[in-house]
């Protein structure tokens, strides 16, 4: 069965360092979506991304976010200066055109920031 | 802007015991509803989903939910639980603005302990 994947499991990153995360999402699906968790607390809606560029996007998801579709398979959420309270579970999650919002999930990136 | 309560944080149920829990939704027309589970180091997996038509959908592992318009809620039951069921679940409303994407709202999530 076709699955999100991301890569990688687990990220440690530096306050103010730059990092990306990456995302597969199920190769027929048009719509994509990052999410994040962060510890103990519910899952956030970040952005969605559609047709090369980005559909809707929350108040969390500020200029030091963004998001690339930087080839046929990728999809990529870069944060440009960490901080600490960026530390969290990001999910990326894809779906079809007649999905009717049945998003599929991958099994997440936990990002540290020290 | 559309909101999902969980009500209850933790739930403790025996194991084979019968299980129910609670999703309410805020918003001015019906949206999507979703229950997703999530089990400890993994990530989402939906578990059914509601659009229209019949209001109990059946799921994967046993799960149902009934979706009640006059109370805003989608409660997700099991009628016996297993002790694999043990996992956070996660409530979630969409909206489906045609050709568009749109993010889902989850509830904060119901922490399920399962005894044997």
């Amino acid at each position: 069965e076709p699955e999100v994947t991301q890569t990688p499991s687990h990220q440690v990153t530096q306050m103010g360092q730059e990092v990306i995360l990456r995302c597969v999402p199920i190769s027929n699906h048009l719509y994509f979506y990052w999410y994040r968790q962060i510890l103990g607390q519910k899952v956030e809606f970040l952005v969605s991304f559609y047709n090369n560029e980005i559909s809707e996007k929350s108040e969390i998801f500020d200029d030091q976010f963004s998001v690339e579709r930087p080839d046929g398979s990728n999809f990529t959420l870069k944060i440009r200066s960490t901080k600490l309270e960026d530390s969290a579970m990001y999910f990326c999650a894809s779906r079809d055109r007649g999905g009717l919002n049945e998003q599929f999930f991958g099994p997440g990136t936990r990002l540290t920031v020290l | 802007a559309q909101s999902v309560t969980q009500p209850d944080i933790h739930i403790t149920v025996s194991e084979g015991a019968s299980l129910e829990l609670r999703c309410n939704y805020s918003y001015g027309a019906t949206p999507y509803l979703f229950w997703y589970v999530q089990s400890p180091g993994q990530g989402l997996q939906l578990l059914l989903k509601y659009f229209s038509g019949d209001t109990l959908v059946q799921g994967i592992k046993g799960f149902e939910a009934e979706f009640k318009r006059s109370q805003s809620s989608f409660n997700l039951r099991k009628p016996s639980v297993h002790w694999s069921d043990a996992a956070e679940y996660f409530c979630a409303v969409g909206l489906y603005s045609g050709g568009g994407a749109d993010g889902l709202t989850f509830g904060k999530g119901t922490h399920l302990i399962i005894q044997p």
